[in-house]
């Protein structure tokens, strides 16, 4: 069966600093990855999906970047992380296929001072 | 373009009692349709889906939802709520090949 991973759990960064959250993926081939982040009271933002190595696509414009460096692994990084980066970041991958489902990892607090 | 409306975003309900939350979409042709939970610090679990065919869906923990085109609506329903099923729960729509669009949420408080 498929798994989800994330990590680290939760982080406290000083602001300024860099940033590097870690998703993989089990069980699956070529899956679509999503990074989202969920501030309170806010519902979930799509920031960005990845179809393929290398393929990412932006949903909001901001400091944050991501790659894909191997099939089942998305990385979201930050040169200088600012307050309002502070969140709960999901990962989460689907099929692709028609009947699509997305499936969430465990997520991970980022708290920034 | 598509959007999800959850229009309670806090609800309180006993133990025991029956719950229903609202879940309105627009989109133009029929979408796919899910119901996602999320206990405090955790990720988003999924409930259950809608693609197509029966319009009364059955997921896990005892929850069901039923997709009415006339009203754009997905409800989720459970006929006894325990505390265990306070949490923060999230519709979703997906028309096609187009990304996921969650609505704002809802949060469950159960009361002994």
């Amino acid at each position: 069966s498929q798994t989800i991973h994330q990590w680290p759990a939760t982080l406290v960064q000083p602001v300024g600093s860099p940033l590097s959250l870690e998703c993989t993926v089990e069980g699956t081939s070529n899956p679509n990855l999503y990074w989202y982040r969920q501030a309170a009271g806010r519902g979930l933002q799509l920031l960005f999906y990845s179809v393929g190595i290398g393929q990412i696509s932006s949903e909001v414009p901001q400091n944050l970047s991501a790659s894909r460096p191997q099939d089942r692994q998305f990385i979201l990084s930050s040169k200088k992380l600012l307050l309002s980066d502070s969140g709960f970041y999901l990962c989460a991958w689907s099929t692709g296929t028609a009947t699509d489902t997305q499936y969430f990892g465990p997520g991970t607090r980022l708290t920034v001072l | 373009a598509q959007s999800v409306t959850q229009p309670d975003i806090h609800i309180t309900v006993s133990e025991g009692a029956s719950l229903e939350l609202r879940c309105n979409y627009s989109y133009g042709a029929t979408p796919y349709l899910f119901w996602y939970v999320q206990s405090p610090g955790q990720g988003l679990q999924l409930l259950l889906k809608y693609f197509s065919g029966d319009t009364l869906v059955q997921g896990i923990k005892g929850f069901e939802a039923e997709f009415k085109r006339s009203q754009s609506s997905f409800n989720l329903r459970k006929p006894s709520v325990h505390w265990s099923d306070a949490a923060e729960y999230f519709c979703a729509s997906r028309g096609g090949y187009q990304k996921v669009t969650f609505g704002i949420g809802t949060k469950l408080q159960v009361i002994p």
